[in-house]
């Protein structure tokens, strides 16, 4: 039971090109999130999932787009990458009747 | 703006000490909470949450819930070495599926 993959775990962009990191859940949750972490501002919310067929804007949607696939999956782009968006970015789902959240194990992202 | 406020530390505690870690909510509409450990380098791990007032007890865990304060805490009994870590503290301000606020962590230090 993997829970909560992400991919890649590393990558190196050069400023205005695109990528998109990947995520799946197997523990058939409905909701999925994309967080990014930067030192000093904690875990801000990007874009969520409640359910499949929807997605919704966080608190820092701006350069992002995403893509429910499925159920399981839930992917982020970056159209234009700026250095700005250099961070740790974590995919997260969590049930309906108990909302705690379960994390991938990250993606560590540099635009250079 | 739903904020979520964390002593940021860090907190050094002798080891077989108790570790007392707070948090504060601004949104008095806020269902449920969460207390997450995240060692450096890693994903975010869920410890324990709560929903109603009071304390929950997990083991060497509790987690105490004052919603009239608007106040969250994290109790760790008999504290280890290996309990050294980033603590978060997140809510659900409504509930539903839309995401977690996250405050910024507290940095705790178990001193041998």
């Amino acid at each position: 039971n993997a829970g909560v993959t992400q991919t890649p775990k590393f990558q190196v962009l050069k400023t205005g090109q695109s990528m998109t990191l990947q995520c799946a859940q197997d523990m058939n949750h409905n909701s999925m999130y994309w967080y990014r972490q930067d030192p000093g501002m904690g875990l801000r919310l990007i874009y969520y999932s409640a359910s499949e067929g929807t997605t919704d804007k966080g608190e820092v949607p701006n350069g992002y787009n995403v893509s429910r696939l499925n159920k399981r999956e839930f992917s982020l782009r970056l159209e234009s990458a700026a250095p700005s968006q250099t961070s740790v970015y974590f995919c997260a789902s969590s049930g309906v009747v108990y909302t705690e959240a379960f994390f991938g194990q990250g993606t560590r992202l540099t635009v250079v | 703006q739903k904020e979520v406020e964390q002593n940021s530390g860090p907190l050094s505690v002798p080891e077989g000490a108790i570790a007392s870690l707070n948090c504060t909510y601004s949104d008095r509409g806020s269902q449920s909470f969460f207390w997450y450990r995240q060692y450096s380098g890693k994903s975010p791990e869920l410890i324990m949450f709560i929903y109603s007032n009071g304390d929950k007890e997990d083991g060497r865990f509790t987690a105490q819930l004052n919603k009239a304060s608007q106040y969250v805490s994290l109790l760790i009994r008999d504290s280890q070495p290996s309990d050294s870590a980033t603590y978060l503290c997140a809510v659900n301000p409504g509930g539903g599926a839309d995401g977690l606020t996250f405050g910024k962590g507290t940095h705790l230090i178990i001193q041998p």
